[in-house]
C-alpha cells in the first residue's frame, strides 16, 4: 500500500512569511496527524482529526498556526506569520480508527526560517 | 515537563551483539508503548509495540519489555546489524490519548 505523502519536502522562507505544507494520508485511514519534531527532539502532535474533524489540538499555536482537513482525507497545515523557532521537521501521520492503532509516518517537510 | 525519557542519546554496538535501547516515563497511565525507528531524512517508521496487560512482546530480532513498576521500558535487538544504524525513539499513550515521544536514542552498529 502506498504510503502518507507529504510535500514540499523542503521549503525556506524569510520569518513573518507564510507557508503551507500538504499530507496526503493511507487511504482508508479516519485519523491523521501532525508533529513538529525540532532537532534533536522528538516529534510533539500539533493536532489531530478524526475524519474531517478535530480531536485535540491543545497544543496548536493557533495564533499563528492553523490546520484543516477537508472531506476527512487531504490535509494542510499553515503557518502565518513565521518565526525563526518554528524552524523544525513538519511530520504527517495516519492510523486506522480504533485505539492503539500504530501510527504511520510520511517522510516531513523540512522547513527552515531565515 | 518530560514524561518519556531516553537518557542515552547514543550507543555502539558490534555487528552481531545485542543492542538494548532504554526507555523511562512518569505517567502511570500510560498504557500503550511503542518504538520508532528513523533514518536520515525519513519519518518514523513503526517497529513495535506492547499494552501494559504484557510484559514482553516479541517480533522476530526485535523484543521489547515492559517494567511496569519502574516504568521503564526497554527494545532488544538480537543480533544486531549495520542496517539497524538509526535513531530509535520510544513513544507512550494513554488509551485514547495522544502519544508523547522521548528525545531518541541514536545506534551505530559497526561491522
Amino acid at each position: 500500500e502506498a504510503g502518507v505523502a507529504q510535500s514540499p519536502r523542503y521549503k525556506i522562507i524569510e520569518k513573518r512569511q507564510s507557508v503551507a505544507f500538504w499530507c496526503n494520508p493511507i487511504s482508508g485511514h479516519a485519523t491523521l496527524y501532525w508533529y513538529q519534531q525540532i532537532l534533536g527532539q522528538g516529534p510533539k502532535l500539533l493536532i489531530q482529526f478524526q475524519n474531517n474533524g478535530v480531536v485535540d489540538d491543545s497544543q496548536l499555536p493557533k495564533d499563528r498556526f492553523s490546520a484543516e482537513r477537508l472531506k476527512g482525507v487531504d490535509s494542510t497545515l499553515k503557518i502565518q506569520p513565521a518565526k525563526l523557532e518554528d524552524s523544525a521537521v513538519y511530520l504527517c501521520a495516519s492510523s486506522q480508527q480504533g485505539y492503539n492503532q500504530p501510527q504511520h509516518f510520511g517522510d516531513g517537510t523540512r522547513l527552515s526560517i531565515l | 515537563d518530560q514524561q518519556v525519557k531516553q537518557n542515552s542519546p547514543s550507543l555502539s554496538v558490534q555487528e552481531g551483539r545485542i543492542s538494548i535501547l532504554n526507555c523511562d516515563y512518569t505517567n502511570s497511565m500510560f498504557d500503550y508503548f511503542l518504538w520508532y525507528k528513523k533514518y536520515p531524512a525519513e519519518g518514523p517508521t513503526f517497529l513495535i509495540s506492547i499494552s501494559s496487560i504484557k510484559d514482553k512482546n516479541e517480533d522476530g530480532r526485535f523484543t521489547v519489555f515492559l517494567n511496569k513498576s519502574a516504568k521503564h521500558l526497554s527494545l532488544h535487538i538480537v543480533p544486531s546489524q549495520p542496517g539497524d544504524s538509526a535513531v530509535y525513539f520510544c513513544a507512550a499513550s494513554v488509551t485514547g490519548g495522544k502519544l508523547i515521544f522521548g528525545q531518541g536514542t541514536t545506534l551505530q552498529v559497526k561491522p
